[in-house]
């Protein structure tokens, strides 16, 4: 165990639904990351949160929504999302923006769109 | 443009054999080298990072990894290979420039150790 959580660990949906994805960290960090990761392709950092703020949106689509109410807590949420969206989502933390620590990594969800 | 290359998608060791995971990165300033391993159906773990200093870091799992400079590698590295090491490795760079902690990931190397 890495310390971060996530639920729901599988998820399948419909293009029409709307569902959210959850991420906790029990590191005391202030930094916190959803990256996708796709078959065959490098990990793609779609948003950054440091101290509640964010930081990063890496050109993401409008259909992904993200949210961090506290430094402990990231949502992701889903709206009318593609095939292509379906992939493994990854949520991470770090000590602090710094660039000299770490990351560690959430087990993920398994996102499938039909 | 900034990136990781991991020139091989698989690479093949008998246990009990050395094994060598390749990365080159390209970068602007001094990076910060990170390597990672994910196990199926889990998320990334972190094995060892090079922020400074010796050029040879030693991580968990009786993993090492050499900073090149000069060849721009991070080669990730076991003396004696146990099929439990079996899983997709990735090597990450953090760049010199930029505000906060953003990491450039390769595609990844998946290693086989056969009994």
């Amino acid at each position: 165990e890495t310390g971060v959580t996530q639920t729901p660990r599988h998820l399948v949906m419909g293009m029409t639904n709307k569902k959210s994805l959850k991420c906790e960290q029990h590191l005391g960090h202030n930094a916190m990351y959803w990256y996708k990761q796709s078959a065959k392709k490098p990990l793609e950092l779609m948003f950054v949160y440091s101290l509640e703020e964010r930081v990063e949106n890496n050109s993401v689509p409008s259909r992904f929504s993200p949210e961090c109410p506290n430094s402990s807590h990231l949502f992701l949420h889903l709206h009318t999302l593609q095939p292509e969206d379906s992939a493994l989502y990854l949520c991470a933390s770090s000590r602090n923006r710094d660039r000299s620590y770490e990351q560690y990594f959430g087990p993920g969800t398994r996102l499938t769109v039909t | 443009a900034q990136s990781v290359a991991q020139p091989e998608d698989q690479v093949n060791v008998a246990e009990g054999n050395p094994l060598t995971v390749k990365c080159t990165y390209s970068v602007s300033g001094n990076p910060y080298l990170f390597w990672y391993v994910q196990y199926p159906n889990r998320g990334l773990q972190f094995l060892l990072k090079y922020i400074t200093g010796d050029n040879l870091v030693k991580g968990s799992y009786g993993f090492e990894a050499e900073f090149n400079k000069s060849q721009t590698s991070f080669h990730l590295k076991k003396p004696s290979a146990l099929v439990s090491d079996s899983a997709l490795y990735f090597c990450a760079v953090r760049p010199d420039s930029g505000g906060y902690n953003k990491l450039i990931f390769g595609a990844g190397t998946r290693l086989a150790v056969h009994p």
